[in-house]
């Protein structure tokens, strides 16, 4: 079974722009969920989105939003880039049983977002 | 916020059991306990997860203690590809994904 896949890679940025990053779960999964990792504040929750409804959601402004798609399929959208946006941003999968009380989360290989 | 304290960073020579300590001292009584690790700023990977219970794969064993205030993950013979940073999470019950991840432990696995 094909695992967790981001797309682009690797994508520079400069100030003022906006970016959209992609994430495909794995087959099966319903919930994926965003991260994001900067040398300074380590890996930091963003949000997470179930049956295209967001369900949780971490500390960072409205300039950080997300959807998911009927695919299950998701995309995270940062507008009016800054230079500390630059992190990698990561995007995690999970079955989300209904009933579960605990899921785990595997995640993509990442997208590293430079911003100049 | 993290819910979890981990030292710094640990060394462990190849082909002994590398024991990596965790407190969650404020874990709730649904929440899990997730480890993953990550190497070189790849995503990270899963390793394993208990609630109560004493656990084991393929890759480590998950000791919790009665308590559940602290768990220690055991690798039982370290290779060089276990050098990376080891995340210990708890997770599940009311934030069911929302992971909070602390900074880690950095294994250094030496020849």
């Amino acid at each position: 079974k094909a695992g967790v896949t981001q797309t682009p890679r690797y994508l520079i940025k400069t100030r003022g722009q906006q970016v959209t990053l992609s994430c495909s779960p794995i087959s099966g999964h319903r919930s994926v969920s965003w991260y994001q990792q900067t040398p300074g504040q380590g890996l930091q929750f963003l949000f997470e989105y179930f049956s295209e409804t967001q369900r949780n959601k971490g500390n960072f402004p409205g300039r950080f939003s997300g959807r998911q798609f009927s695919n299950s399929r998701s995309e995270m959208n940062v507008s009016t880039l800054e230079l500390g946006d630059s992190a990698l941003y990561l995007c995690a999968s999970s079955l989300a049983l209904a009933g579960g009380s605990t899921d785990t989360q595997y995640f993509g290989p990442g997208t590293r977002l430079t911003v100049l | 916020d993290a819910k979890t304290t981990q030292p710094t960073s640990m060394d462990c020579a190849e082909g002994r059991a590398a024991n990596l300590p965790c407190n969650h001292s404020t874990i709730s009584g649904n929440e899990y306990v997730y480890w993953y690790r990550q190497i070189h700023s790849q995503g990270p990977q899963y390793i394993i997860h208990g609630l109560k219970n004493n656990e084991t794969n393929e890759m480590a064993s998950l000791i919790i203690t009665e308590d559940r205030k602290s768990s220690t993950l055991i690798l039982p013979h370290a290779t060089l590809r276990d050098t990376a940073v080891y995340y210990c999470i708890v997770g599940g019950g009311d934030n069911f994904n929302k992971f909070y991840f602390g900074s880690g432990t950095k294994l250094n696995v030496k020849p």
